[in-house]
């Protein structure tokens, strides 16, 4: 099985600031990987497709890098509405796995 | 646009057979691009992928569950479904249910999530 291993696993952060969170597989997964946001009490919601790709109609702030083992998330200036538990998930191969979750809470 | 809906019981007995359904509307179960996928998320933890399965009932199961794992799909009635047994509180989680994908649709992986359905394993 692919190990996501995702970091940080929480963290304090400001409106305006950027933030970068990292997933790295354990072994190569191409660029089959999306990330999710997640408020409390809702549904994940796809932000970022094929490693890279924007979701449409989500805010051009976030943004998505990496291939084979390492995976970036990058929220280029923090807003109110993105204070949420943030997640990867490979679907390279099955079983799919995903990241433990990283929490940006407000500072 | 496609919806998904889960539906079954909210609370399973220790021991029981947790059972629920995907109703898929807005796009036919039936196409060879996509499979249909089953999450869980316990109490204040993160997701767990517990199987996906396709048009013609091809499954790949998470392998901590298999032995407890069963899915179907039926596509007369543009559904799938998802049986776990022997249940324990453990099994307790919010099971959400989604589409899943191919490299034949390869935008679409885990695009589309229904609301997910709170299933509680207690006597």
């Amino acid at each position: 099985d692919i190990q996501m291993t995702q970091s940080p696993s929480a963290m304090s952060a400001s409106v305006g600031d950027r933030v970068t969170i990292t997933c790295r597989a354990s072994q190569g997964i191409s660029n089959y990987l999306a990330w999710f946001q997640q408020k409390p009490g809702k549904v994940p919601k796809r932000l970022i497709y094929a490693a890279s790709s924007l979701e449409s109609g989500v805010p051009s702030r976030f943004s998505g890098s990496g291939s084979g083992t390492e995976f970036t998330l990058t929220i280029s200036s923090l807003q109110p509405e993105d204070f949420a538990t943030y997640y990867c998930l490979q679907h390279n191969t099955y079983p799919r796995t995903f990241g433990q979750g990283t929490t940006v809470e407000i500072k | 646009q496609l919806q998904l809906q889960e539906s079954g019981p909210g609370l399973v007995k220790p021991s029981e057979t947790l059972s629920l359904t995907c109703i898929v509307s807005g796009g036919a179960i039936s196409s060879s691009s996509y499979y249909w996928g089953w999450i869980r998320q316990t109490p204040g933890k993160g997701l767990e992928w517990i199987g996906s399965i396709n048009y013609s009932g091809n499954t790949y199961y998470n392998p901590s569950l298999k032995s407890r794992v069963t899915m179907s799909v039926d596509t007369s009635k543009n559904h799938f479904s998802l049986i776990l047994n022997s249940v324990t509180a453990a099994d307790t989680a919010v099971y959400y249910c989604a589409r899943d994908s191919t490299p034949l649709a390869d935008n679409h992986y885990f695009d589309y999530w229904g609301q997910g359905t709170l299933v509680s394993v207690s006597s």
